[in-house]
């Protein structure tokens, strides 16, 4: 099975531009989790999505956004980029199905904003 | 609310000995589980291994097992004949119930010298 595709690997934008992020799960699995990796916050969750449906957010503001398609493939998008958004921004899927709960994670994207 | 704390911001261990990583969390959570992932330098998210809070025995996976302590709260991820290849971050998760939400330490680097 294919692993957890993300898109680009890399970004740099400009303060007050957005962006968008894509995640593409494990075949089969319906919900996708993203997450901000900074060297001063470390990780933190963002938001869940499942069957198309937020389920989960984290302590982020509304810049902040996504949203999850019929196959299951999930975008992120942050508007009015700020300084500190730059980070590692990973993606993960599960199966929610069983009891382990297992998250897989993506390669990242990392975004740079100058 | 849920807290995971990693103490050791960074370790060394020489080949092909063991090592253990500390980790402690915090819930009043019943149903929960724990995880461990690596990260190497390239930045994605490496599945190490899984604990659920019912399970009796501690998990293991190849190299890896978990010394679960439910009543101290501590998850350590112990890793026999340590290789080159192991050098890199290690982050310990919690988990509660169903949910995509996972909630990590700060982390702690590993460097394994030859």
């Amino acid at each position: 099975k294919a692993g957890v595709t993300q898109t680009p690997r890399y970004l740099i934008k400009t303060r007050g531009q957005q962006v968008t992020l894509s995640c593409s799960p494990i075949s089969g699995h319906r919900s996708v989790s993203w997450y901000q990796q900074t060297p001063g916050q470390g990780l933190q969750f963002l938001f869940e999505y499942f069957s198309e449906t937020q389920r989960n957010k984290g302590n982020f503001p509304g810049r902040f956004s996504g949203r999850q398609f019929s196959n299951s493939r999930s975008e992120m998008n942050v508007s009015t980029l700020e300084l500190g958004d730059s980070a590692l921004y990973l993606c993960a899927s599960r199966s929610t199905g069983g009891s382990k709960n297992i998250q897989y994670f993506g390669a990242g994207t990392r975004l740079s904003v100058l | 609310a849920q807290k995971i704390t990693q103490t050791q911001p960074g370790m060394f261990v020489q080949e092909k000995e063991a090592v253990t990583l500390d980790c402690t969390y915090d819930t009043s959570d019943q149903s929960y589980g724990l995880f461990w992932y690596k990260q190497p330098s390239s930045g994605e998210m490496i599945f190490l291994i899984y604990q659920g809070s019912y399970d009796e025995q501690n998990a293991t996976e190849g190299r890896y097992s978990l010394n679960f302590q439910k009543a101290r709260k501590s998850a350590n991820l112990v890793i026999s004949a340590s290789q080159l290849g192991d050098s890199a971050m290690y982050f310990c998760a919690f988990g509660s119930g169903n949910t995509g939400k996972l909630i990590f330490g700060q982390g702690t680097t590993l460097q394994v010298k030859p």
